[in-house]
């Protein structure tokens, strides 16, 4: 089936500097992806939506200057954390569209110190 | 606006038996699709069901079926004879038909299997 590939599952930085995180899409081409982020015991929240070749989409309140995505390929996405801060120690998680279905990543838990 | 709801924060069931999880939606759309998912310890999300609006019959997964009620936009899942695997997360979302449209998720419902 369908697989997207996200990574690092886990990586720990210092406070003021950026993190990327890569999900990849290993056995179809994804021209759409979407980011979440989810806080512990909480659902997935939506923080926006990347389409192969255009800017991203944000979502209400989500800060596209701290939080940079890029859809360069049919094949990958990137969110960038730029200046992390602890309070954007969180999980999250991309999702690929495929058709009418979704596939996820399995996730990266960024921690900052 | 789309929004999901999902009134239980927890629920529990012992093995075995059969447990359902409610979900309602609000949408002024017409076609549109739900989904369950399952949100394991591991925290990969994993599709449970998918259900098309269109469709008036239920859609059924081995011991998973749901039951969605289009009028009243309802769309519970039940679990029959559940088992300790079936212990996680499990959250309800929906999306609009056609075009790049997102996945929205209700808040969940933390389910747990006893022995």
């Amino acid at each position: 089936g369908a697989v997207v590939s996200q990574h690092p599952s886990r990586v720990i930085c210092k406070s003021g500097t950026s993190v990327k995180i890569e999900c990849r899409s290993l056995d179809f081409q994804a021209t759409t992806m979407f980011w979440y982020r989810q806080f512990p015991k909480q659902s997935l929240m939506l923080m926006a939506t990347s389409n192969e070749g255009s800017k991203a989409t944000y979502e209400q309140g989500v800060e596209k200057d701290k939080f940079l995505i890029n859809h360069a390929s049919l094949t990958l996405s990137t969110l960038t954390v730029t200046s992390a801060h602890p309070e954007d120690s969180s999980f999250y998680i991309c999702s690929a569209l495929q058709g009418e279905g979704y596939t996820f990543g399995s996730g990266t838990r960024l921690t900052v110190v | 606006a789309q929004t999901v709801t999902q009134s239980q924060p927890e629920m529990s069931v012992q093995e075995a038996e059969t447990v359902t999880l409610s979900c309602t939606y609000d949408t002024s759309e017409s076609n549109y699709y739900l989904f369950w998912y399952k949100q394991p310890p591991s925290r990969q999300m994993i599709l449970v069901i998918r259900q098309e609006a269109y469709k008036q019959q239920n859609a059924t997964e081995n011991r998973f079926s749901v039951n969605f009620q289009k009028a009243a936009k309802s769309f519970s899942l039940k679990i029959s004879d559940s088992q300790l695997g079936d212990t996680a997360m499990y959250f309800c979302a929906f999306s609009i038909s056609g075009g790049y449209n997102k996945l929205i998720f209700g808040a969940g419902t933390r389910l747990a299997v006893h022995p």
